[in-house]
């Protein structure tokens, strides 16, 4: 069965703390993804990667970077920890696939909810 | 030009009813359209998807209706149950870009009164 993991459900950082959220999955996906999202503004895109190694900056990569070492796994770093940037982070990996018909699916891990005090 | 617009926001129906969720795109170049669900506690799946060759696409009682003309496509859930409540998000890319990006919309919560 498909997996996306993520390393924590629950995290509370402070302010100005180097935060790590851990993505792996276990499909051999090329692509991941990592959004937040907030009520009334939906799925953001923080940062993707095609690729081991291979990073492109989403709609929102302020104050965030991201690691690909391997394939499996997708970090998300938050560099210095602020109050605006207590959300609930997704991370998805996926598959585009071209056979008679054309499917594009992202799988989703179940989140981490993050906390900046 | 790479927006996704949603409505409504919330939707409350009455169980039997039928739901309806509205989406509009502005960039031309999207050509694969997917709605997603998503349950309290957990990460949006995959729920139904339509690419613009066809204006309609029924699986159970979800179905996609699109409008190529009107850059417009919709859900609509027939005979709504309490179990379909849930968060939909319509999206949008290009199938023959060079990256996987999805665009969003905003997201539509549903509830669905027994």
């Amino acid at each position: 069965d498909v997996k996306v993991t993520q390393s924590s459900r629950y995290l509370v950082k402070r302010t100005g703390e180097k935060v790590f959220l851990e993505c792996v999955q276990d499909m051999d996906h090329e692509n991941m993804f990592w959004y937040r999202q907030d009520p009334g503004l939906g799925l953001r895109l923080i940062y993707f990667s095609y690729d081991v190694k291979m990073k492109e900056k989403g709609d929102i990569p302020e104050g965030y970077s991201v690691s690909r070492e391997k394939k499996e796994r997708f970090s998300l770093i938050l560099e210095s920890a602020s109050t605006n940037q207590t959300s609930m982070y997704l991370c998805a990996s996926s598959i585009r696939v071209w056979n008679r018909v054309f499917k594009d699916e992202q799988y989703f891990g179940p989140g981490t909810r993050l906390t900046v005090t | 030009q790479q927006q996704v617009k949603q409505s409504p926001q919330s939707l409350i129906v009455q169980k039997g009813g039928i739901s309806i969720i509205n989406c509009a795109y502005e960039n031309t170049a999207f050509d694969y359209f997917p709605w997603y669900q998503q349950f309290p506690g957990k990460g949006p799946a995959l729920l139904i998807a339509i690419r613009p060759d066809v204006s309609e696409k029924k699986e159970g009682r979800f179905t996609i209706s699109f409008n190529k003309s009107a850059k417009q496509f919709s859900l609509h859930i027939m005979d709504s149950q309490p179990g379909d409540s849930a968060t939909y998000f319509c999206a949008a890319t290009n199938s023959g870009g060079s990256n996987y990006k999805l665009t969003f919309g905003k997201g539509t919560l549903l509830t669905v009164n027994p």
